[in-house]
């Protein structure tokens, strides 16, 4: 059973610094996604990565794909308010006949203070 | 216009009843799964269909029956239910195993 571990589980910032979330694992992903969860809500992919080693931006976010693809990193430059939520990063296991699973990390609760 | 909707959005009953959830997606997607999250907001995967087909099914106890009529619903019926029930569902959605997952609002399921 893959698991996956964020650290940390729990990041209270104030507004306009930066933070980095991880997500590690002993086993190796054929992709990594990253959701962001409101309360109430459901999930809501952020970003998926899928070479070893690959960096994407989405605005003040940074994520990186560790080079065995085994972890990743996400980065917020001067965090805002509206960064509050719980990230959740997914790595992607290949099944049978092209299906894939997603295992879904133990997640960070980020609160952003204005 | 809602992409994944679940009914009901709250269900409080008693341990030893029988419920069901339903999950409908409107994207025309193939694959739709369903995930329990805990009071620790960890998720994790129950169950996926294809095309009506089942594909995952990870170790969830036989009172869980998911149901897929057409490729646009998937239902989960729980029997017998259990205090350790108690979680939020979600249904998710997706073109295919390996593309974006779209995810419903959830139902929180309280078993008392």
């Amino acid at each position: 059973t893959q698991l996956l571990e964020q650290s940390p589980q729990f990041l209270s910032i104030q507004e306009g610094e930066n933070l980095t979330v991880y997500c590690n694992s002993s086993s190796v992903f054929s992709s990594l996604q990253w959701y962001r969860q409101e309360p109430g809500e459901g999930p809501v992919l952020l970003v998926t990565v899928v070479t070893g080693g690959e960096v994407k931006k989405l605005k003040r976010l940074t994520f990186q794909f560790g080079d065995a693809r085994k972890d990743s990193s996400l980065h917020i430059t001067a965090a805002q308010p509206g960064d509050t939520g719980l990230y959740l990063c997914a790595g992607a296991v290949s099944l049978n006949f092209g299906n894939e699973k997603l295992t879904f990390g133990t997640g960070t609760r980020l609160t952003i203070i204005p | 216009d809602t992409a994944v909707s679940q009914t009901p959005k709250y269900l409080v009953t008693q341990m030893g009843n029988d419920k069901s959830i339903k999950c409908e997606q409107n994207l025309g997607h193939d694959t739709m799964y369903w995930y329990k999250q805990d009071s620790k907001k960890f998720l994790k995967i129950m169950f996926s269909y294809n095309n009506k087909e089942l594909i995952i099914n990870e170790t969830v106890p036989n009172r869980f029956s998911p149901k897929s009529p057409d490729k646009a619903h998937l239902n989960l019926h729980i029997n017998s239910l259990e205090l350790g029930d108690s979680a939020v569902y979600f249904c998710a959605s997706s073109q295919d195993h390996q593309y974006e997952q779209y995810f419903g609002p959830g139902t929180r399921l309280t078993v008392t």
